[in-house]
């Protein structure tokens, strides 16, 4: 089954650390980007992250509410996406999802998710 | 960075409306966006890219126009299942910035 499963959430102290996880299973994982995409409680979607396929520091991109803070990184011989999470603040409470991030075919030159995890809780809180 | 901008920030239709929402970008972003439907309690899932693309399996109902800075999203005849929040996404570089979202009920 191809699917996405988060884990390594949480209830952290401001602050305080956390490493999230992504397993991906029943596709080629290393043939695609992924992102991390936050949702507060009651609130939209946030781009929170994203990295290339090969996981190569020249396609890394932050939010700016993150930069400095969180780090994303993968393991392709693990079919896994981590996103290292410092200095965690209130605000950063949100359910953390990781997606899939697709080259379309037609038209080419497009990009979207198309695969999503069910998300892991964080809760920053003293 | 650009930002992207949704309205309305909810509406209520009828069953059988037609419904529109905008998503406007505050630089021009050509055609490199992404609409999302988010029903309650579930995951996001994409509806249309390239601005007017749609998703296989979507229905055709949803159709998604404009370039450069103002883009729509219509549904041409609201249906119950319809009721969701809807996410406009850039794409063209980073920040891979989301709109505000559109709450959709029916009346």
């Amino acid at each position: 089954e191809v699917q996405l499963v988060e884990s390594g959430g949480g209830l952290v102290k401001p602050g305080g650390s956390l490493r999230l996880s992504c397993a991906a299973s029943g596709f080629a994982f290393s043939s695609y980007s992924m992102n991390w995409v936050r949702q507060a409680p009651g609130k939209g979607l946030e781009w929170v992250s994203s990295i290339s396929s090969s996981g190569t520091s020249s396609y890394i991109y932050y939010a700016d509410s993150v930069k400095g803070r969180f780090t994303i990184s993968r393991d392709n011989a693990k079919n896994s996406l981590f996103l290292q999470m410092n200095s965690l603040r209130d605000e950063d409470t949100a359910v953390y999802f990781c997606a899939r991030w697709m080259s379309s075919v037609t038209p080419s030159g497009h990009w979207y998710s198309d695969l999503w995890g069910r998300g892991t809780l964080v809760t920053v809180s003293s | 960075d650009i930002q992207m901008t949704q309205s309305p920030s909810s509406l209520s239709a009828s069953v059988g409306d037609r419904v529109t929402i905008t998503c406007r970008a505050s630089q021009g972003i050509s055609n490199y966006l992404a609409w999302y439907q988010q029903k309650p309690g579930k995951l996001p899932k994409l509806l249309i890219y390239a601005a007017s693309t749609l998703q296989s399996g979507v229905p055709s109902r949803f159709s998604g126009s404009g370039s450069g800075t103002d883009f729509t999203l219509t549904i041409s005849s609201l249906q119950p299942e319809d009721v969701a929040t809807y996410y406009c996404q850039k794409y063209n570089s980073a920040p891979l910035t989301f709109g505000g979202g559109t709450k959709v009920e029916i009346k």
